[in-house]
């Protein structure tokens, strides 16, 4: 089976840094996914990684490690808006993806 | 109307009952989804279909029973559903159901269903 791990929530405060990691043990390796998902609201995509490395894309990054089975969300400049879950979701090998429980992100002011 | 849409976004229903949830895209993809996303649980994919063509079942109760009359259009038809059917539906699409390049899923807003 598969077994995707992240924090389920974590607190920062307005314009600081928070680091979102993942786990994951799975059966193949296809490509790893983060999504944003505001309550009441669609997940939207953030970013794919398939290759080791770092993905930038404006105040969000993204990181995978194919030999550790890891990958972290780097979310900078935090504004009240980010406050929401990330999930994280592998491609195990054909289409299908699986998904962490999600990490709800709350911003303080 | 862009995007995916579902319909409705809420519904209360007893055990009873019989009702359907309704997902459009207006994207031109190809394949649909229905995941389900429980309380602090990962999301769990039900069905799938490409090109309108079942390409998974994931041991869902016979109780949910898909419908994709074309590639635009995914339904979910309820009936007899149990309390711990409750939970909120996500449908999805995406280009087609392809493992390579990224193929990322466009996920509706979902339609929160209670069972009484």
């Amino acid at each position: 089976g598969q077994n995707i791990d992240q924090p389920t929530e974590m607190t920062a405060t307005e314009g600081a840094i928070v680091q979102i990691n993942c786990t994951y043990q799975t059966s193949g390796f296809n490509g790893l996914f983060w999504y944003q998902q505001h309550a009441g609201e669609a997940p939207t995509f953030l970013s794919y990684n398939v290759l080791d490395g770092l993905e930038e894309k404006g105040r969000f990054s993204s990181f995978l490690s194919r030999s550790k089975g890891y990958s972290y969300l780097l979310l900078k400049e935090l504004q009240m808006k980010d406050s929401a879950s990330y999930l994280c979701a592998v491609r195990d090998g054909d289409y299908k993806l699986s998904f962490g429980a999600g990490t709800t992100v709350t911003v303080r002011a | 109307e862009t995007g995916v849409t579902q319909t409705p976004r809420h519904l209360v229903m007893g055990m009873t009952n019989k009702k359907s949830l309704k997902c459009e895209q207006h994207l031109g993809h190809n394949a649909m989804y229905w995941y389900k996303q429980s309380a602090k649980k990962p999301l769990e994919l039900m069905f799938v279909y490409n090109f309108k063509e079942q390409t998974e079942n994931n041991s869902v109760p016979s109780r949910f029973s898909p419908e994709c009359p074309n590639s635009s259009h995914l339904f979910l038809h309820l009936h007899t559903l149990q309390p711990e059917d409750s939970a909120l539906y996500l449908c999805a699409s995406s280009q087609e159901t392809s493992g390579s390049g990224a193929n990322v899923l466009t996920f509706g807003a979902g339609s929160r269903l209670t069972v009484l």
